[in-house]
């Protein structure tokens, strides 16, 4: 099993559609968790991080269920700059220093369509 | 106030040859993170350099060795180059402290022909 999976994609949504992506991980002792977005031939981006209270940033909202080892984010009303790739990041472990060793998926493509 | 920056944006390398990619890290950052990312991948860490010494290694062979410099900045170096090895690597930054957030550079996309 992958340490952290995503349906690759990608979606394919009109303008103004919600859309939710789905992550899942192994390692049940991870740490912390984040969704980047990364454009095309670009560097990956930190969108928001993950927590299990969920958390929300505009139309962007993230929940993490630990019991499950399952992370989600949800668009609602999608953009034309929301094409891009989505990246499911976990932390698998407290380092007790910075957040080097990030475990990626492969990232779920999004095209939004006018 | 500059971000991470690396150098070079582009190389083309053949197979057997060494490369050397460079990356600075963004103002007030002490740790530097590499990452390769394969075409269709997500970024796979390689390794983690803090206080001018490997503190992570992900799971690449030998042939990849890094250094950082006093001013923070680093190396990543691959020798005895693969067709495998063609990919993104990027660079990222953060400052020593837990929940510290990385930073990326815009990579350096690297050819093996």
């Amino acid at each position: 099993r992958k340490e952290v999976e995503q349906d690759p994609g990608p979606f394919n949504v009109p303008e103004g559609a919600t859309v939710a992506f789905n992550c899942t991980y192994s390692n049940s002792a991870s740490q912390s968790f984040f969704w980047y977005r990364q454009d095309c031939r670009k560097e990956p981006k930190l969108l928001m991080s993950v927590y299990s209270s969920g958390n929300e940033d505009g139309r962007f909202t993230a929940q993490l269920n630990r019991a499950s080892q399952y992370i989600s984010l949800l668009i609602r009303d999608s953009k034309l700059s929301d094409s891009a790739t989505y990246l499911c990041v976990v932390n698998p472990m407290n380092y007790g220093g910075s957040q080097g060793n990030l475990i990626f998926g492969k990232g779920t493509k999004l095209s939004v369509k006018p | 106030d500059a971000g991470v920056t690396q150098s070079p944006t582009h190389l083309i390398k053949t197979r057997g040859q060494q490369v050397t990619l460079r990356c600075s890290p963004k103002s007030g950052h002490d740790t530097v993170s590499w990452y390769q990312q394969a075409l269709g991948q997500g970024p796979q860490f390689i390794f983690q350099y803090y206080e001018e010494e490997e503190r992570q290694r992900g799971n690449f062979p030998d042939r990849f060795s890094g250094h950082q410099f006093p001013n923070y900045s680093s190396e990543l170096n691959v020798n005895a180059l693969l067709l495998g090895d063609s990919a993104l690597y990027l660079c990222a930054s953060s400052e020593d402290r837990p929940l510290g957030k990385l930073f990326f550079g815009s990579g350096t996309q690297l050819s093996v022909l």
